[in-house]
């Protein structure tokens, strides 16, 4: 069964400086990796995706992921945050499976990002 | 482009009260998914469908059950309903077929125990 961390509960950063969260998987085989962004009360936003192919993947708001196969990790970097970006963020991997049927997604805990003026 | 259709988006019931959520899923989608949010929480997987039939289980209570229908529509039903409960509940669909593994989720069902 896959399964997803996010060692780090909240994080500060200053406007304008950049992001990196971090991210690890469990799982057998290459999996399906997502970032969502989720504000208070809303809904799931997908920011970015990966599923073969490129390593670094490019999503939007300005979000990109790098999938490292050997360290088990799908970090999420920005370059710049705005303040805009203050929200929970979420780790999801999910399973490959055959034709048939779809997997489930498994999320992390969640790393909740703040942004100092 | 059609997106997956939650009803309703806020519901308020009273403890041992019975709920039933809706799922719409985007048309040619044949999985649909529930998720449980509690406040603070991750979402945490409940149950799945594919082709009408339960493919997988969470986390899901014996309190709860949930079917898809013949138009791969999905109900979520919440039976003597606790404070616990109070959450959001999103529904999630995706095609079969070797794809990327994304799931499409709705805007969620608020559910409030009182």
């Amino acid at each position: 069964a896959q399964s997803v961390t996010q060692p780090d509960i909240h994080i500060t950063v200053s406007e304008g400086a950049s992001l990196e969260l971090r991210c690890n998987y469990s799982y057998g085989a290459t999996p399906y990796l997502f970032w969502y962004v989720q504000s208070p009360g809303q809904g799931l936003q997908l920011l970015l995706k990966y599923f073969s192919g490129d390593t670094l993947v490019q999503g939007i708001k300005g979000f990109e992921a790098e999938f490292k196969r050997s360290q088990s990790s799908f970090n999420l970097r920005k370059p710049s945050v705005h303040w805009s970006d203050a929200a929970e963020y979420f780790c999801a991997v999910g399973a490959r499976k055959g034709y048939s049927s779809a997997s489930k997604i498994i999320f992390g805990s969640g790393t909740r990002l703040s942004i100092r003026p | 482009a059609a997106g997956v259709i939650q009803s309703p988006r806020h519901l308020i019931k009273e403890k041992r009260e019975t709920a039933t959520l809706k799922c719409y899923p985007i048309p040619r989608h044949d999985t649909v998914y529930w998720y449980q949010q509690g406040p603070g929480q991750d979402p945490q997987f409940l149950i799945s469908f594919y082709e009408k039939m339960q493919s997988d289980k969470g986390s899901i209570p014996d309190r709860f059950s949930a079917q898809q229908f013949s138009d791969y529509h999905s109900e979520l039903n919440m039976s003597s309903l606790e404070l616990g409960d109070s959450a959001l509940y999103f529904c999630a669909s995706s095609p079969s077929g070797r794809g990327t593994g994304e799931l499409f989720f709705g805007e969620g069902s608020r559910l409030t125990v009182l």
